[in-house]
């Protein structure tokens, strides 16, 4: 079975700088996704970025971006540019390449604090 | 944006009581999803949903859950007999078919006392 693990319970982060949040997994697969999740106060959980295990090419999306160490089994989100509404919960995901869309196997999670 | 509906926010139980967990998902999507969430422990995933039926579901969803597209809009996850160890919250999420993004609701937070 896979696991996701979050080391990072919590991180903060001034308002306008750079933070990176740790997740590492474990899987014996070779063809996978992986994903960030951001948990908002509101609770409903928003993609935030998804990588293909498949791609070299670490994803980006505007101020979100991932470093994707396949060896290492490390997906990083590296968030530059923090803001205030950058604050929630964040979710590291896998799913593997054969399991149905939905099904995510998610890390801990990690409390991001911006301060302004 | 669109958004996945959940009611309610919060909803009490006693044990060993018949519980239905509501969703509204995205009107145009295929796939739906439930997660639970007991608290200081990881998200999980229970049961997926494709074509009035299940796809996959994990070693929690036992004979004590079922789910269930009543109207072609609604979509429940029905507890027949809560335990203690149910009190989680519960995450609806649904997604258009083909596509990896998932649309969670708000979460319905269940204590069974």
């Amino acid at each position: 079975a896979q696991t996701v693990t979050q080391s990072q319970p919590e991180m903060s982060v001034q308002e306008a700088e750079t933070v990176t949040l740790s997740c590492t997994y474990d899987t014996s697969e070779s063809d996978y996704y992986l994903f960030w999740y951001k948990q908002p106060p509101s609770r409903q959980m928003i993609l935030v970025i998804r990588q293909e295990a498949y791609k070299q090419q670490n994803a980006t999306e505007n101020r979100f971006s991932v470093n994707f160490q396949k060896a290492a089994k490390s997906f990083s989100l590296k968030i530059s540019d923090s803001q205030l509404g950058d604050a929630a919960m964040y979710f590291c995901a896998y799913r593997s390449a054969g399991a149905s869309y939905g099904k995510l196997t998610f890390g801990q999670g990690t409390i991001l604090t911006v301060h302004p | 944006e669109p958004e996945v509906t959940q009611t309610p926010s919060h909803q009490v139980t006693q044990m060993g009581q018949e519980v239905i967990l509501r969703c509204v998902p995205i009107s145009n999507h295929l796939y739906f999803y439930w997660y639970r969430q007991i608290l200081g422990q990881k998200v999980e995933f229970l049961v997926s949903f494709y074509n009035n039926e299940i796809s996959e579901k994990s070693e929690i969803f036992d004979d004590q859950f079922s789910v269930e597209r009543p109207d072609g809009s609604n979509f429940t996850l029905k507890i027949r007999s809560t335990k203690l160890e149910d009190s989680a919250m519960y995450f609806c999420a649904s997604s258009i078919q083909g596509m990896e993004k998932l649309f969670f609701g708000s979460g319905t937070q269940l204590s069974v006392l």
